[in-house]
This record gives C-alpha cells, structure tokens and sequence, in this order.
C-alpha cells in the first residue's frame, strides 16, 4: 500500500510567514494529490486537488505543487485564520497531518 | 446547497452493535461515491472505504475489511457505517465524505480516484464499558 509522509508534523510561525509544507509518496502511482485544511473541532475541508487546483472559495495565497512523489502546500502570507492541521492524501491514502501553530 | 448530514453521537458498550448514517441532498445522490473517514481522538485521518450508491459497488481499506459494513440506500439518499461488535478502539469521530469530480484518475483495479470535496459534520462514537 501506498504510505504518505507530511514533514514537518508541526510548524510554528507568525502572522505574514511563508509556510511551506511536505509531502512525499512511497511510490509514484500518479501525479494527482489534494490538501485539506482542518480546524479544530471541524471537519476537514478541501483546499487543493490535483496537486495545483484551487479549490473554489479558497484564498489565492494557498497553492499547490509537485509530481511523482514529491508535493508541497505553500502559503504565501499565513493569516490568523490559517493556524489548523493540514493534510495531504493520494489514493485515498493520508498523510499524518501538518500542525500549524502560532509562533 | 450541497451537503451531507450524519446522525447524531452515540455511546456503546463493547460488544454492542451499531449503524450510523449519512444522508446526502442537494445533488444526485447516486451519481457519487461517498466514503467513510476515520478520525481517533487527537490523530489522524483514515480512509476506511468506499460505495457508490447508484449500484452499491464497495471498496473497503484493507486495514477495515471485515471490520465494518458500509451499504446504501439510495431510495432515502443515505449511506451507512455499522459494526457488528463494538471494541473500545472503535471510539472516534467517523466523517462522511461525498468523492467528488476534480479531474481524479482510475487506480490499478479501475476504480476512480478523486478528492473528497464535501464532508459529513461527523459523528462520535464512544464505546466504553
């Protein structure tokens, strides 16, 4: 079975950072990968599919990128809404999660 | 609007057997594959599997084949989660997910694979003695 690795498992920043987040596949199956972002309490909601596409409503400061096994979740300016776990999956399979905190 | 609404938390005893729901609106409920996902307190996310309603084809994530039973009931719009013999390490949240149309691809068995793009608000499950 595939295996998905998100790096870091927390993160701490301030309001205005460059967050960069992680994830890597134990083989390349596809090219294909989406983010979501989960706040406590909530459910996790969609952010990015097909390793680039926004999701619709989503802000334009979440992007994504990658191919084969590598992938990254950029957040060019964090907001103070942004501070929650984020989570990769591909072939139905999750990453263990990114935590994002405040520094 | 698009959602997926679950039924409500529920407290069992090991052993015990149990059925939660997912009803779906806003959309062609037998058009999409609604999933099931995993969450034990303080973790992560687990995909447990799969159905897709319009004729109940299911796949299950090997770490919960036989463990639990996922059906559908495409005449009220519901999907189901159920245990046969609850143990104490079932107890977490368990959210449904509609597998949306986001440009996926089909794997190695030919099922389709795309995002999960709207979720069930969750429902707990504690099991404890």
């Amino acid at each position: 079975d595939i295996q998905m690795t998100q790096s870091p498992s927390t993160l701490s920043a301030s309001v205005g950072d460059r967050v960069t987040i992680t994830c890597r596949a134990s083989q390349s199956i596809s090219s294909w990968l989406a983010w979501y972002q989960q706040k406590p309490g909530k459910a996790p909601k969609l952010l990015i599919y097909k390793a680039s596409s926004l999701e619709s409503g989503v802000p334009s400061r979440f992007s994504g990128s990658g191919s084969g096994t590598e992938f990254t979740l950029t957040i060019s300016s964090l907001q103070p809404d942004d501070f929650a776990t984020y989570y990769c999956q591909q072939h139905r399979t999750f990453g263990g999660g990114t935590k994002v905190e405040i520094k | 609007e698009v959602q997926l609404v679950q039924s409500g938390a529920e407290v069992k005893k090991p052993g015990e057997s149990l059925k939660i729901s997912c009803k779906g609106s806003g959309y062609s409920f037998t058009s999409y594959w609604i999933g099931w996902v995993r969450q034990m307190p303080g973790k992560g996310l687990e995909w447990m599997g799969i159905i897709y309603p319009g004729d109940s084809d299911t796949r299950y994530s090997p770490s919960f084949q036989g463990q639990v039973t996922i059906s559908a009931d495409k005449s009220i719009s519901t999907a189901y989660l159920q245990w046969s013999s609850l143990k104490a390490s079932d107890t977490a949240m368990y959210y449904c997910v509609r597998q949306g149309t986001r440009g996926g691809y089909y794997d190695s068995s030919g099922y389709y694979i795309d995002a999960f793009d709207i979720w069930g608000q969750g429902t707990m499950v504690t099991v404890s003695s």
